[in-house]
């Protein structure tokens, strides 16, 4: 089945505790996205990915770290959660992404509390 | 101005009724558009794109874009209680590096049976 893995589903730490949320999928997709996703704020993107290596920083970056070794993976890697990184994770992968855009296959999310 | 608009809702729609979902968008050379619904609890799930001026339909499903106005809409026919959820607006606008989408806040629908 084709699909993006998210893991951990739900995760409760601590100020300051070092934390990875891991991410992959399966379909061969070059380009993957993580996403935070607030009440009335909507979906805004952390980091993405174009390949293997090559990322940049989405609009919301600060207090997040990624990393792109392979194709399939995408980790999300807070060095030093805060509270105000308390939210609804996702991560998406696309298929085409220098050309167009045929929409994101997102993972099943992962609802962080950092207290 | 935010760059993707949507009314946040609740829209309230009887079964069977066409339900209308608006979005406006800021950069007008924007090229790709989709709508994503999303339960609650869920992730988001991609119903349609659509990349050119007119309509796109897919089953119960219109897509319709028009540019020069910067807006885009999803027609749902035959509202069904099972099609309650957010809907998501989201926009590739052009000149960024790499490939960004930015989402809407979403519509909340709720189809009364």
């Amino acid at each position: 089945e084709a699909q993006v893995t998210q893991n951990p589903r739900y995760l409760i730490t601590v100020t300051g505790k070092k934390l990875t949320v891991t991410c992959s999928q399966n379909m061969n997709h070059e380009y993957m996205s993580w996403y935070r996703q607030d009440p009335g704020l909507g979906l805004r993107q952390i980091y993405y990915s174009m390949n293997v290596e090559v990322t940049d920083k989405g609009d919301v970056p600060e207090g997040y770290k990624v990393s792109r070794k392979e194709k399939r993976n995408f980790p999300l890697i807070l060095e030093s959660p805060s509270p105000n990184q308390t939210s609804l994770y996702f991560c998406a992968s696309s298929l085409s992404p220098s050309t167009r855009n045929y929409g994101y296959t997102f993972g099943s999310g992962t609802r962080l509390t950092v207290v | 101005q935010k760059e993707v608009e949507q009314n946040s809702g609740p829209l309230s729609v009887p079964e069977g009724a066409i339900a209308s979902l608006n979005c406006t968008y800021s950069d007008r050379g924007s090229q790709s558009f989709f709508w994503y619904r999303q339960y609650s609890g869920k992730s988001p799930e991609l119903i349609m794109f659509i990349y050119s001026n007119g309509d796109k339909e897919d089953g119960r499903f219109t897509a319709q874009l028009n540019k020069a106005s910067q807006y885009v809409s999803l027609l749902i026919r035959d509202s069904q209680p099972s099609d309650s959820a957010t809907y998501l607006c989201a926009v590739n606008p052009p000149g960024r590096r790499g490939f960004k989408t930015i989402f809407g806040a979403g519509t909340r629908l709720f189809v009364k049976a």
